[in-house]
This record gives C-alpha cells, structure tokens and sequence, in this order.
C-alpha cells in the first residue's frame, strides 16, 4: 500500500516553455499532498503544500505564480514550472502524507531546462 | 539555521561491518522522527519514531529515538553493498498552526564488498 507515482520520470525542455509534472497516489487518498526539490548532492527542499480542493501553501522563496499546483482530486497533484530557465533543472519529488505524519514519496522526475 | 543535523556526512565501510548514523534535531512542537533511504530516486521509507526509548526493528536495520536529548540513531548490521545508499533524517514537526516535516542533509553511506 501507499504507492505514488509520479509523471513523467524525466523531462528535457527548451528553456521558455511550461512543464506540467502530475503526482497521483495509487491505492489511497491523499488530502495532502507535498512537493519537493532536489539539487545535486543536496537533501530535499519543501517547495509547497498541496491541499485538495484549496489553494496550496508556499514555502518561502518559491515563486507561487512560477511554481503552479493544482489538488484536483484527493489522488492527483500537478505542478506546472511555468517559463522554465535552466536554473529550475532540478529533480523534483512529491509525496503524500499518510496518517499522522508518515509521508510516502514518488519515484521522483528529472527536469533538465536547456 | 539548520533544525534537523545528522552525522557523519559521509560513511565507507566494507560488508559485514555494523554502523550507526546519527541525527539531532532542535524543533518546537515535535511530533515525530522519521528515517527514509534513498538511492538514485526518491527516499523510501523506512522507520517513524514518535516515542523514546522504544526500539523499531526491520531486519538488519533498527532505529531509536531520545526525546530528552533530542537525537536519534539508526543501525544497520552485517552492511551488504546494497545498504549503500543517503539516509535521510526528518523531522515532523507544527509550525505556524500546520505540520512541516524539515529534512537533514543526510547521511552517505558506502559499502565495499
């Protein structure tokens, strides 16, 4: 149990253009859902908070109006990197929290911004 | 100011040798530890440590938290090449009225046949 996925697993782009990365949880629902990003050799960074059925909750720094969420429904989050510049060639990972605290991870996506 | 510290940054061992990582955390409003690994993806998970004292075991690898002291270790015995992996420490904690969970830099384990 607690799979997320997450889609797709790498994405090549030209620099200007938007990106769209969808993260589902598989065989449970998820109200919160979070997204990180991964620099090289680096620990996770919380990017924002993805609540299902309101807006999400941005860490300080992160561009709300770069970084697009949408929590559609209670299995599927999206982030969009709009005008995406090679400096957001990053990996990004979202995860699903499960019970009180416990947050399971997708398989991570690889974006490389040319 | 990092909350979440872990120790060391990096670890070479060969297989059969028993290690330990360490991680501190300074945070208000604790909820739970959580230990993830993490190869070339993202992290998987591995233990959730909410009380002192109280050991969580699965297979080579067990973990246990000090709420006094404020830190928590995580031991692998007899180490096989495919420990080799970042072991990532986190933090649940309440922040601003909602949960944050803060991650350490994280622990890079090498094992040597």
């Amino acid at each position: 149990g607690a799979v997320v996925s997450q889609h797709p697993s790498w994405v090549i782009c030209k620099s200007g253009t938007s990106v769209k990365i969808e993260c589902r949880s598989l065989d449970f629902q998820a109200t919160t859902m979070f997204w990180y990003r991964q620099f090289p050799k680096q620990s996770l960074m919380l990017m924002a908070t993805s609540n299902e059925g309101s807006k999400a909750t941005y860490e300080q720094g992160v561009e709300k109006d770069k970084f697009l969420i949408n929590h559609a429904s209670l299995t599927l989050s999206t982030l969009t990197v709009t005008s995406a510049h090679p400096e957001d060639s990053s990996f990004y990972i979202c995860s699903a929290r499960v019970g009180q605290e416990t947050q399971y991870f997708g398989p991570g996506t690889r974006l490389l911004v040319l | 100011e990092d909350k979440v510290v872990q120790s060391p940054l990096s670890l070479v061992v060969h297989e059969g040798d028993t290690v330990t990582l360490n991680c501190s955390y300074e945070v208000t409003n604790f909820r739970s530890l959580l230990w993830y690994k993490q190869e070339k993806k993202a992290p998987t998970f591995l233990f959730m440590l909410t009380s002192s004292g109280i050991e969580k075991k699965s297979g080579r690898l067990s973990s246990i938290l000090d709420k006094k002291e404020l830190f928590s270790i995580l031991n692998i015995t007899a180490t096989q090449t495919g420990d080799s992996a970042v072991y990532l420490c986190a933090v649940a904690y309440s922040g601003a009225g909602s949960y944050q969970l803060t991650f350490g830099k994280g622990t890079k384990l090498s094992v040597i046949p």
